[in-house]
């Protein structure tokens, strides 16, 4: 069956500029996570959906990072005015339903680039 | 900031062998824990998880073990083989603060034939 899918693959984005980055979960799951994972580096939380609750934005690092999720389905990153740190792997993931830490199951990732 | 010059901890073991990962953790009130393999590339493959009433739980050729009293977590394979070389992850989550995951630094595993 399908799994988490992200697009696109690849970025490089100039500094300054806004970029999208997109996830698609398992059909039917009503949880999806953003993580953020730099470089020789363990994932970050970003952020957490989950059905219609309200985002747990916690782990959002700035301003500039926002995220949507979209009939509870295909969700949005988006970075503003990117900067160079923002260099990394960006991994979303979705699982069947919280309570609990049911598991999770990630996409390939999008590996960004700030030049 | 950036992360030039980190270096993950690395494990070298033999076709064959047994592998021990380890992994502190760092929230005591954490009370579900994952350890994840992620091969170059790829994201994280879920291996298997434990939840804090239980010391040890055991897969196909893994087996976790928590030690709740020094918050410290491993994962053991059985029989290594060339296909486990990858980064190994653990991760920990507080029930009451919803699914996030809190994850280390990892480990790499290489498998020598």
């Amino acid at each position: 069956g399908a799994g988490v899918s992200q697009s696109p693959s690849n970025k490089v984005t100039e500094k300054g500029k806004d970029v999208e980055l997109r996830c698609d979960p398992i059909s039917g799951h009503t949880a999806l996570y953003w993580y953020r994972q730099s470089l020789g580096q363990g994932l970050e939380f970003l952020i957490y959906f989950q059905g219609n609750s309200a985002p747990d934005k916690s782990g959002l690092p700035s301003d500039r990072f926002s995220a949507e999720r979209t009939g509870g389905s295909v969700s949005t990153l988006t970075i503003q005015r990117t900067q160079q740190e923002d260099s990394a792997v960006y991994l979303c993931a979705s699982s069947a339903g919280y309570p609990e830490g049911d598991e999770q199951y990630f996409g390939p990732g999008t590996r960004l680039t700030v030049t | 900031g950036e992360n030039v010059g980190l270096h993950l901890p690395t494990l070298s073991v033999q076709e064959g062998d047994n592998s021990i990962i380890n992994c502190a953790y760092s929230n005591s009130a954490s009370d579900y824990f994952i350890w994840y393999k992620q091969e170059s590339g790829k994201g994280p493959q879920f291996i298997i998880d434990i939840r804090s009433n239980m010391d040890k739980r055991q897969g196909q050729r893994v087996t976790v073990l928590l030690n709740k009293t020094v918050k410290h977590l491993s994962l053991q394979i059985a029989a290594t083989q060339p296909g486990d070389s990858a980064v190994y992850f653990c991760a920990e989550n507080v029930s009451n603060q919803g699914g996030k995951l809190i994850f280390g630094q990892g480990t790499e595993l290489s498998v020598k034939p």
